[in-house]
């Protein structure tokens, strides 16, 4: 069984450009988690989709945005990158209590 | 507004000794407990999940316990090896429903030959 997939694996933006991330779960698992590991930072929740739905967020502005799909499949869209933005991004999908995380995609703002 | 909080930072042992690895919340009302392994650059292996009514799991060479009123974690590894060397992060879903994992910063283990 495929786990978490997350593409790209790197990105390479410039201040000011959009980025967008996207995310496969776990067939089957209806919620995706984004979370954003900044160097020094530790691993902090974005977002949670849930049905195609945004169940709850994260303490960041609201450049950071997403959707999931009817397939359950999300997209984590940055807006206008800042060099702070530069992170590895997370996802995670469950069925239930436990969660599981993609390889993520390393976001490099330029 | 819950903090987890792991103990030591990063730990070097020889090969073949027993570990421990601590992990320390400030609030009790938690759902479930989850300790992860991360290789450099890389994403996160789920090890090992302690539901708030249980008091331990264990999987190989490992186990997890939980004391919920006191606030702690623990990761034993037994028989420490080359390829245990990693950062272990321990995360914890808190009792209401927000979806998300509250993370520790880490123990960034080195085992050597």
């Amino acid at each position: 069984e495929a786990g978490v997939t997350q593409s790209p694996t790197h990105l390479i933006k410039t201040r000011g450009q959009q980025a967008t991330l996207r995310c496969s779960p776990i067939s089957g698992h209806t919620s995706v988690y984004w979370y954003q590991q900044a160097l020094g930072l530790g691993l902090q929740f974005l977002l949670w989709y849930d049905e195609g739905e945004e169940r709850n967020r994260g303490n960041f502005p609201p450049r950071f945005s997403g959707r999931q799909f009817p397939n359950y499949s999300s997209e984590l869209n940055v807006n206008a990158l800042e060099l702070e933005d530069s992170a590895l991004y997370l996802c995670a999908s469950s069925l239930g209590v436990k969660a599981f995380f993609g390889q993520g995609t390393r976001l490099t703002v330029v | 507004k819950q903090e987890v909080t792991q103990i030591p930072a990063a730990l070097s042992v020889p090969e073949g000794e027993n570990l421990v690895l601590n992990c320390s919340f400030t609030d009790s009302a938690i759902y479930n407990l989850q300790w992860f392994r991360q290789d450099p650059g890389k994403g996160l292996t789920s090890l090992l999940l302690i539901q708030s009514s249980q008091r331990e799991q264990t999987s190989g060479r490992l186990n997890a316990s939980l004391d919920k009123s006191s606030g702690r974690s623990t990761l034993y590894i037994a028989a420490s090896q080359p390829g245990d060397s990693a950062t272990y992060l321990c995360a914890v879903r808190g009792s209401s429903n927000t979806g998300k994992l509250i993370f520790g910063q880490g123990t960034t283990l080195q085992v050597k030959p």
